[in-house]
């Protein structure tokens, strides 16, 4: 059973900090990994993905991955009150087609 | 930028009748899936099509549910009996290659069934 585990929150952090998000992983074949973000009632909407061992930055955002604790992470700096919404690790092998195991998700409040 | 496409937003509908969402996949893309999302709880995997038939299906995708290619462009997913415990956010999703690439997911179908 491939198991994706976030903390479900919520994660509070004041306006203009770093928010950090956790996520593991159960399967060991694992080797794609994708962050969404999901606004209330909205569809996950992509932010970054990662394949590689150790970090990998687009703008604010920085996905940190370390396969060998079976660990993905993901960095938020200079929170915003727009990104408060709940983000969710998807994990897939790249084998085939299979499908992304999506873990519950964070559900993240930024305070203005 | 191209996007998945997905009728109706809401549909409600009595318990035992047969309902049809549809999906237009990014017109490029190979791979496409069924998502559903029960409020609250956490985006679960039903199905995936390629090449006109399905590759994978979970535990969720029984006998009462199928899927259709119809033509080039629709992607459909079918509940022939719907039981209350279907409501939930169902949401398609299509990408181009199958090797790691991320999901792009529709704006996704509101189920509700009484």
């Amino acid at each position: 059973q491939k198991e994706v585990e976030q903390n479900s929150g919520p994660l509070s952090v004041p306006e203009g900090a770093i928010a950090s998000l956790n996520c593991t992983y159960s399967d060991r074949g694992s080797q794609s990994f994708f962050w969404y973000r999901q606004y209330s009632g909205k569809s996950p909407e992509l932010i970054m993905f990662i394949y590689s061992n150790g970090d990998k930055e687009d703008g604010r955002f920085t996905a940190q991955l370390n396969k060998a604790s079976q660990y993905v992470s993901l960095l938020i700096r200079d929170s915003q009150p727009s990104d408060s919404a709940t983000y969710l690790c998807a994990v897939t092998l790249n084998s085939g087609n299979t499908p992304l195991v999506f873990g519950k998700g964070t559900r993240l409040s930024v305070i203005a | 930028e191209p996007e998945v496409t997905q009728t109706p937003s809401h549909q409600v509908t009595q318990m035992g009748q047969e309902v049809i969402l549809r999906c237009v996949p990014i017109s490029n893309h190979l791979y496409f899936y069924w998502y559903r999302q029960i409020l609250g709880q956490k985006v679960e995997f039903l199905v995936s099509f390629y090449n006109n038939e399905i590759s994978e299906k979970s535990e969720i995708f029984d006998d009462q549910f199928s899927v259709e290619r119809p033509d080039g462009s629709n992607f459909t997913l079918k509940i022939r009996s719907t039981k209350l415990e279907d409501s939930a956010m169902y949401f398609c999703a299509s990408r181009p290659f199958s090797t790691g690439s991320p999901l792009h997911f529709g704006n996704g179908t509101r189920l509700t069934v009484t």
